[in-house]
């Protein structure tokens, strides 16, 4: 089956920093690559996706890039702000199935 | 965008007892799905819900122990049978109205086994 791996488990950066979070995925079947942020004790929420068709993609402060051939994808939020804080969840979803398999997370901490 | 709610919010159980959670979409999906999530860890799906037949179960999980119904195709209901401490979890419940969609969550079911 899939396997996603995240890295970094945590980090923490400066207001106004840039921050990346990079997953990368084995079956090479896999066609939808979302985000989720997790705030303490909330559900998950998505904040980007990205689809095996597409080399990259924008939303404001928020991009999401896929390679293929490696099979990785990255996070990336420009200029922080302390409530990007939470953790977030890279995952990935094969074919028709559509369930997804999720990375380990990274706690993203934003200080002022 | 889909609204999902999920009950009971929490609950604490006696070992060998079962928990049914209750999973109530506001429109019709496509894909349902149960999750775990041990506090401070990532989510392991469960099983797909699948509607009107026999759930999919991922490997490590079996229907004896995690029974699910889909009765329809906004409702799904998750139990937790004969439960043990290790049962001590975060249960979410999902759904997303196609493939390669967007997938929602419900508000998540903190269960405690003493």
């Amino acid at each position: 089956g899939e396997n996603v791996e995240q890295h970094p488990s945590t980090l923490s950066v400066q207001e106004g920093d840039s921050a990346v979070i990079k997953c990368t995925y084995s079956d090479s079947a896999s066609n939808y690559f979302p985000w989720y942020k997790q705030e303490l004790g909330k559900r998950p929420q998505l904040i980007i996706d990205i689809r095996s068709n597409v080399g990259e993609k924008k939303d404001q402060r928020i991009a999401v890039t896929l390679n293929k051939t490696a099979k990785h994808f990255s996070l990336h939020i420009t200029e922080t702000q302390p409530e990007d804080s939470a953790v977030y969840f890279c995952a990935a979803s094969t074919g028709t199935a559509s369930k997804l398999t999720f990375g380990t997370g990274t706690r993203l901490q934003v200080t002022l | 965008s889909a609204v999902i709610s999920q009950k009971p919010s929490r609950d604490i159980c006696q070992r060998g007892t079962s928990l049914t959670i209750q999973c109530q979409v506001d429109s019709q999906v496509t894909m349902m799905f149960w999750y775990r999530q041990q506090p401070g860890q990532s989510l392991t799906l469960i099983a797909t819900a699948n509607q009107g037949s026999e759930a999919t179960y991922e490997s490590g999980f079996v229907i004896d122990k995690f029974p699910i119904s889909r009765p329809n195709l906004t409702f799904s209901t998750l139990t937790v049978s004969n439960m043990s401490p290790e049962d001590s979890s975060i249960y979410l419940c999902s759904a997303s109205e196609g493939v390669a969609t967007e997938a929602f969550f419900g508000q998540g079911t903190r269960l405690t086994v003493v």
